[in-house]
């Protein structure tokens, strides 16, 4: 089955600049979403189809894509941002939708 | 606004079965494909079946292809998961969400999740 591959955590301190990074074979040729995921509560939609914002994410969140990784940009990070924050992509071969490995974020 | 409201979890014995639904309102929903997805501790998120907005298509990830069932009733805006053969490694919340427009499109809307307990 396809996977994708984040780093299991970062650290930033708060104003600070941080990236994670989502690689998978061919991730080319999918769209990449990203999701925030706090304790308690329901998922939330930050990015898809590499660089899109839905409403009412903020500009801080941004994402980015080259080669075969997706990349999620949080600038001037604050306290509200630390959570997990999964990449996800639709493998049309398999006809699964795929999660990464997700990425906990803390902000020092 | 957007609800998605899940319902069915509960504890279950390994081999045994369940129903999920999830009753969906302030959408068409007829007009969207919608999913199951789980979340573990260990395990984080993980997919676990999909839907196409007529029903005509559906996915499953492998570990639960010939075990779990997915259904909805456009009539009812009600989404199912019919989880059958349980094993413990199916304990987790699971949580059903929309597509946003399409497959690619990432999920926009979640519900809080029903949580469901295998155990002897």
């Amino acid at each position: 089955s396809y996977e994708l591959t984040q780093p299991p955590s970062v650290s930033v301190p708060p104003g600070q600049t941080v990236s994670i990074t989502c690689s998978g074979d061919k991730l080319g040729e999918k769209y990449v979403s990203w999701y925030q995921h706090k304790p308690g509560q329901s998922p939330v939609l930050v990015i898809y189809q590499h660089n899109k914002r839905p409403s009412g994410i903020p500009e801080r969140l941004s994402g980015s894509f080259s080669g075969n990784t997706a990349t999620l940009t949080i600038s001037v990070t604050q306290a509200i941002d630390e959570a997990d924050y999964y990449c996800q992509a639709w493998d049309s071969r398999t006809a699964q939708y795929v999660f990464g490995t997700g990425t906990k974020v803390t902000v020092l | 606004q957007v609800q998605l409201v899940e319902s069915g979890g509960g504890v279950v014995q390994p081999g045994r079965s369940l129903r999920l639904s999830c009753s969906a309102s302030g959408f068409t929903f007829s007009s969207y494909g919608v999913h199951w997805v789980r979340q573990t501790p260990g395990k984080g998120l993980e997919w676990v079946a999909g839907i196409s907005y007529d029903g005509g298509e559906r996915y499953y990830e492998d570990s639960v292809k010939g075990r779990f069932t997915i259904s909805r009733d456009n009539s009812k805006n009600t989404l199912f998961l019919q989880m059958n053969t349980l094993s413990i490694e199916d304990t987790a919340v699971y949580h059903c969400a929309k597509d946003q427009v399409d497959l690619t499109w990432g999920l926009d809307y979640w519900g809080q999740g029903t949580l469901v307990t295998v155990s002897s």
